[in-house]
């Protein structure tokens, strides 16, 4: 079992590019969860999906930022339009069940992808 | 909404000595989890520990514990016997049980143990 995988691990982007971040989940995980980390700060959440589904983005910047988990393939977060201040850590995270009722203890992190923007 | 404070930025600790890190949440929901993560260099977040907020007895996984103080909400860990792989950032984080989805963090405790 691989884990969550995540990549690029590292990603540089000029301003006024897009990003593309990518999160395989763990086998047999259908909920996958988007978190940013800025610089100094705790993670934050951003979106929360299933197959085809997104369950709550109440956590996403309201222009430039989507997110989709087809049903085939991986979760993919998209950035338009970069600019400097999107510069953070990504995270995505799995799991089997809702957090809410698997109390987060099988809610399994990937390494995170590290976008820069010059 | 919730909020977690983590009021350390930074601690430092001898090799097989013992410390604490300190965290504080605001809530008016009475069922949630808490968990401490650790995110060492690597930037890998692993599960440390965690409490249910019903649960009245402490948890402990192995040289980790954590002081659960409900009426206080309070909730700090403690590493014994610190190791050189302790060596990380340290996350505070709340799930409230009633529904919501997200994870909310704390800013983070760098933890640095010396040899």
């Amino acid at each position: 079992n691989a884990g969550v995988m995540q990549n690029p691990r590292h990603l540089v982007r000029r301003r006024g590019q897009e990003a593309r971040l990518r999160c395989s989940p763990m086998k047999g995980h259908s909920h996958v969860y988007w978190y940013r980390q800025l610089p100094e700060e705790g993670l934050k959440f951003m979106v929360y999906l299933q197959k085809e589904n997104i369950i709550d983005e109440s956590g996403m910047p309201k222009e430039r930022f989507s997110a989709e988990f087809p049903k085939e393939g991986p979760s993919i977060l998209r950035i338009q339009q970069v600019v400097r201040g999107d510069s953070a850590a990504y995270f995505c995270a799995s799991s089997h069940d809702p957090p809410a009722l698997s109390g987060a203890n099988v809610l399994t992190f990937g390494a995170g992808s590290r976008l820069t923007v010059l | 909404a919730q909020t977690v404070t983590q009021s350390q930025p930074e601690m430092s600790v001898q090799e097989a000595e013992t410390v604490t890190l300190s965290c504080t949440y605001d809530t008016s929901e009475n069922n949630y989890y808490l968990f401490w993560y650790k995110q060492p260099p690597s930037r890998q977040m692993i599960l440390v520990i965690r409490q249910e907020a019903y649960k009245q007895q402490n948890a402990t996984e192995n040289r980790f514990s954590v002081n659960f103080q409900k009426a206080a909400k309070s909730f700090s860990l403690k590493i014994s016997d610190s190791q050189l792989g302790d060596t990380a950032m340290y996350f505070c984080a709340f799930l409230y049980q009633g529904g919501s989805e997200k994870l909310v963090f704390g800013k983070g405790t760098k933890l640095t143990v010396n040899p």
